[in-house]
């Protein structure tokens, strides 16, 4: 059974800052993986979907990497801005499988 | 003009009671999905509905019932409502099953009393 771990569970950060979101996942036969954000009283936004095949995808000041071997995937952020505050979840795809494994989330504030 | 969109946004209904949350997507998707975001804001599928056609029941009571009676539209249907049933509920579709973002609705917030 496949299991998502998102770390730190909150980061706090001043603006203009950039930082690293941390998504851990058990099981390496995935298909794909995708960054969401999460804004209070909202649903989820897309932000990033990396294929199984990729190693990273690109939008604007985000960057996420995979790496499947390992179980990891990173979401970067390149100075960031209070807009940017938001819960930041990472979902994992599985091999075989039509549904997604969703983490817990970071919940991040950039203070101005 | 909303893409995925929900309503009721708020649902507070006695124990018991029977209650539905409609869902409509206008982006052409030919997959949608129901998932519930728990106390602790933990997401997890319940259902997913591809051209009509139920591809994903996740061991959710069977007192839930969706129904899909056009590739636009997936609504949720609970009976008997449980105080274990207080969650926000939201509606999602994709353009294919495995490869595609999801785009997701606001949310129900549904509250058991």
């Amino acid at each position: 059974k496949q299991e998502v771990t998102q770390i730190p569970a909150a980061l706090s950060v001043p603006e203009g800052e950039n930082l690293v979101l941390n998504c851990s996942f058990t099981d390496s036969a995935i298909y794909n993986l995708q960054w969401f954000r999460q804004d209070p009283g909202k649903g989820l936004t897309s932000l990033l979907l990396i294929q199984s095949s990729q190693r990273e995808q690109t939008s604007g000041r985000l960057n996420a990497s995979l790496d499947k071997s390992s179980g990891r995937s990173t979401l970067y952020i390149a100075a960031s801005q209070p807009g940017d505050s938001a819960t930041y979840l990472c979902a994992v795809g599985g091999a075989g499988s039509y549904q997604l494994t969703f983490g817990k989330g970071t919940k991040l504030s950039v203070i101005p | 003009d909303t893409a995925v969109s929900q309503t009721p946004k708020y649902l507070v209904t006695q124990m018991g009671n029977d209650k539905s949350i409609k869902c409509e997507q206008n982006l052409g998707h030919d997959t949608m999905y129901w998932y519930k975001q728990d106390s602790k804001k933990f997401l997890k599928i319940m259902f997913s509905y591809n051209n009509k056609e139920l591809i994903i029941n996740e061991t959710v009571p069977n007192r839930f019932s969706p129904k899909s009676p056009d590739k636009a539209h997936l609504n949720l249907h609970i009976n008997s409502l449980e105080l274990g049933d207080s969650a926000v509920y939201f509606c999602a579709s994709s353009q294919r099953m495995q490869d595609s973002p999801l785009h997701f609705g606001n949310g129900t917030r549904l509250t058991v009393t």
